[in-house]
């Protein structure tokens, strides 16, 4: 069964802490992406990577950063999480031509 | 930049009777989704849209694609209960690398 894995299913953290959130993906996908969901505002890409070391911003990039070290792990890193960074993170990946694309379960991060 | 809308965001109905929800789209793409999404849950891909005039079915949901139009829409038949849910429509956008771009979301109350 395919999979795309985030590490986390709730986070707390304190604002100026750096967060890591964790995705894995077991389908050899080249495509991967990190969205952020808010009520209201549906989803908004952060950033996404279609090669390994290969990244690019978002419609909503600022405040964050990413990791793309091996294929199948893709990393959302708050460099000082902000209370306005508090949402739910969902991981996807898909292959280049979208034949398929994955979700994984989602990560809900609130930030005191 | 492309722009993804949805309407209604929000749906109430009654079960039994039929409704339509919309996708608009601001550019051209050769590919849209259909994703449910129910409370506190990940994203479970419903439609994949390939062409003009593409038309899936599944159950009381039927999705249809007109790319001149750059127009998607969902329709419900016959709505229960258990379809209360929210729906998103994305769709691929092609530049230098492709990326998904979402929709709002409507959010789909069926009452008994």
């Amino acid at each position: 069964d395919v999979k795309v894995t985030q590490s986390s299913r709730y986070l707390v953290k304190r604002t100026g802490e750096k967060v890591f959130l964790e995705c894995v993906q077991d389908m050899d996908h080249e495509n991967m992406f990190w969205y952020r969901q808010d009520p209201g505002l549906g989803l908004r890409l952060i950033y996404f990577s279609y090669d390994v070391k290969m990244k690019e911003k978002g419609d909503i990039p600022e405040g964050y950063s990413v990791s793309r070290e091996k294929k199948e792990r893709f990393s959302l890193i708050l460099e000082s999480a902000s209370t306005n960074q508090t949402s739910m993170y969902l991981c996807a990946s898909s292959s280049p031509i979208f034949e398929k694309l994955f979700f994984g379960s989602g990560t809900q991060l609130s930030v005191l | 930049e492309l722009k993804v809308e949805q309407n209604p965001l929000f749906l109430s109905m009654q079960e039994g009777k039929n409704y339509t929800i919309y996708c608009n789209y601001s550019t051209t793409s050769d590919r849209l989704y259909w994703y449910r999404q129910d409370p506190g849950k990940s994203l479970e891909s419903l439609f994949v849209l390939l062409s003009n005039g593409a038309v899936k079915q599944e159950g009381r949901l039927m999705a249809s694609l007109d790319t001149k139009a750059r127009l998607s829409t969902l329709h419900i038949t016959a709505a229960v209960h258990d379809l209360s849910a929210t729906y998103f429509c994305a769709v691929v956008y092609g530049g230098a690398t492709n990326k998904l771009i979402f929709g709002t979301g409507t959010l789909l109350a069926v009452q008994p």
